[in-house]
């Protein structure tokens, strides 16, 4: 099945600086990468995905780029702000129908004022 | 988006004693609820995926008659954690997928539910 690494478990950056997070998966049927943002005690809540026939894709601030043949995707968030502190997710799937979403372990983003 | 609603958000129940926890779609139809557990500071847990009208299908390990799943209506699923016991204290969380226009599927979040039992 698919496996998804994550990286690093914990980022810690000043308010402004950017984060970059990255990911891994293993299987090359996987088309969708989406990532979530979870604050504590709350639901993943979807920030920005990309499918496999993009190779970047820009929501303001935040940014996903793929590589298929590499098979990492990473999530860049600019000028970022206090409010951008919270765990996120990666997340892998051949969304074919409705297939499940394998997830990496989590970052703990933290933006210092 | 699309918004699923997750019921109760907290809940603390008596060891031996069942809890129920309902995931709704409120604005759209869901074929498939996922439900994930999560210990602190890890990853969401599949535990087992849930089709309207049939059987859920449990991830290895996932005790089926423990955790009881029934997706009656094509906006609602519930989790029923049967004879509860502490170490079921945990942050459950279902999804809901979404077809879109652009050809993919969508996965929504409830806000999660954190049992305690006591």
């Amino acid at each position: 099945g698919e496996n998804v690494e994550q990286h690093p478990s914990t980022l810690s950056v000043q308010e402004g600086d950017s984060a970059v997070i990255k990911c891994t998966y293993s299987d090359s049927a996987s088309n969708y990468f989406p990532w979530y943002k979870q604050e504590l005690g709350k639901g993943p809540q979807l920030i920005i995905d990309i499918r496999s026939n993009v190779g970047e894709k820009k929501d303001q601030r935040i940014a996903v780029t793929l590589n298929k043949t590499a098979k990492h995707f990473s999530l860049h968030i600019t000028e970022t702000q206090p409010e951008d502190s919270a765990v996120y997710f990666c997340a892998a799937s051949m969304n074919s129908g409705y297939s499940t979403l394998t997830f990496g372990k989590g970052t703990m983003l933290l933006v210092s004022p | 988006g699309a918004v699923v609603s997750q019921h109760p958000s907290w809940v603390i129940c008596k060891s031996g004693t069942s809890v129920k926890i309902e995931c709704r779609s409120l604005d759209f139809q869901a074929t498939t609820m996922f439900w994930y557990r999560q210990f602190p500071k890890q990853s969401l847990m599949l535990m087992a995926t849930s089709n309207e009208g049939s059987k859920a299908t449990y991830e290895q390990g996932v005790e089926k008659d423990k955790f009881l799943i029934n997706h009656a209506s094509l906006t609602l699923s519930t989790l029923t954690v049967t004879s509860a016991h502490p170490e079921d204290s945990s942050f459950y969380i279902c999804s809901a997928s979404r077809p879109t226009l652009k050809g993919i599927t969508e996965a929504f979040f409830g806000q999660g539910t954190r049992l305690t039992v006591v």
